[in-house]
């Protein structure tokens, strides 16, 4: 059952902490990103990595980090640094180059910062 | 200005109707477009890929390109209330490297 999963679903994170969201798919896709919504927002584009070990900053990197170890992972790290953590965070997956980048999203991690 | 626009809403349109959902872009060289459904509290999920001038169609969705208006649209037909939900638009950028996505339409469909 191809497909991406994220996780947490919920995280809750005290200020002042590291916290890291997994992201897996099975799909065979080459691409990967992390996009944040925040509510009434469209997607804003974190990282994304076109190929393992190797990944470019998005439109909003600032107080983010990423690895790209492995084709199947892409896992994400907010950091301390980042000013306003609290959003939905969204992976997504794609063949570069195929249909024009379809890209494929998984469910979803919700943050917040208490 | 924006790179992908849209009007943001909420668009509300009776059940058996047409809802019509608008998207302007920036960027002349884009060659790839998308519409993205998002119930509230999920993932979005691609209901509609366009790629070439012209309509698309598929069920009860159509796509529309206009590259030289910078333009694309999605029609829905007989429109119901399961459809309710915000729609993304999203367009490539360089090179199909990367998308932009619109803030979204929030649609209700009313029984």
């Amino acid at each position: 059952d191809g497909g991406i999963t994220q996780s947490p679903k919920y995280l809750f994170r005290k200020e002042g902490q590291n916290v890291t969201l997994s992201c897996e798919q099975n799909l065979n896709h080459d691409a990967m990103y992390w996009y944040r919504q925040d509510p009434g927002q469209g997607l804003r584009l974190i990282y994304y990595s076109q190929i393992v070990n190797d990944f470019q900053k998005g439109d909003i990197a600032e107080g983010y980090s990423v690895s790209r170890e492995k084709k199947e992972s892409f896992p994400l790290t907010v950091t301390s640094a980042q000013k306003n953590p609290t959003a939905f965070y969204l992976c997504a997956s794609s063949i570069p180059g195929r249909e024009g980048n379809e890209q494929f999203f998984g469910p979803g991690t919700r943050l917040t910062v208490l | 200005q924006k790179e992908v626009e849209q009007n943001s809403g909420p668009l509300s349109v009776p059940e058996g109707a047409i809802a019509s959902l608008n998207c302007t872009y920036s960027d002349r060289g884009s060659q790839s477009f998308f519409w993205y459904r998002q119930y509230s509290g999920k993932s979005p999920e691609l209901i509609m890929s366009i790629y070439s001038n012209g309509d698309k169609e598929d069920g009860r969705f159509t796509a529309q390109l206009n590259k030289a208006s910078q333009y694309v649209s999605l029609l829905i037909r007989d429109s119901q209330p399961s459809d309710s939900a915000t729609y993304l638009c999203a367009v490539t950028i360089q090179g199909a490297q990367k998308l932009v996505f619109g803030q979204g339409t929030r649609l209700t469909i009313n029984p």
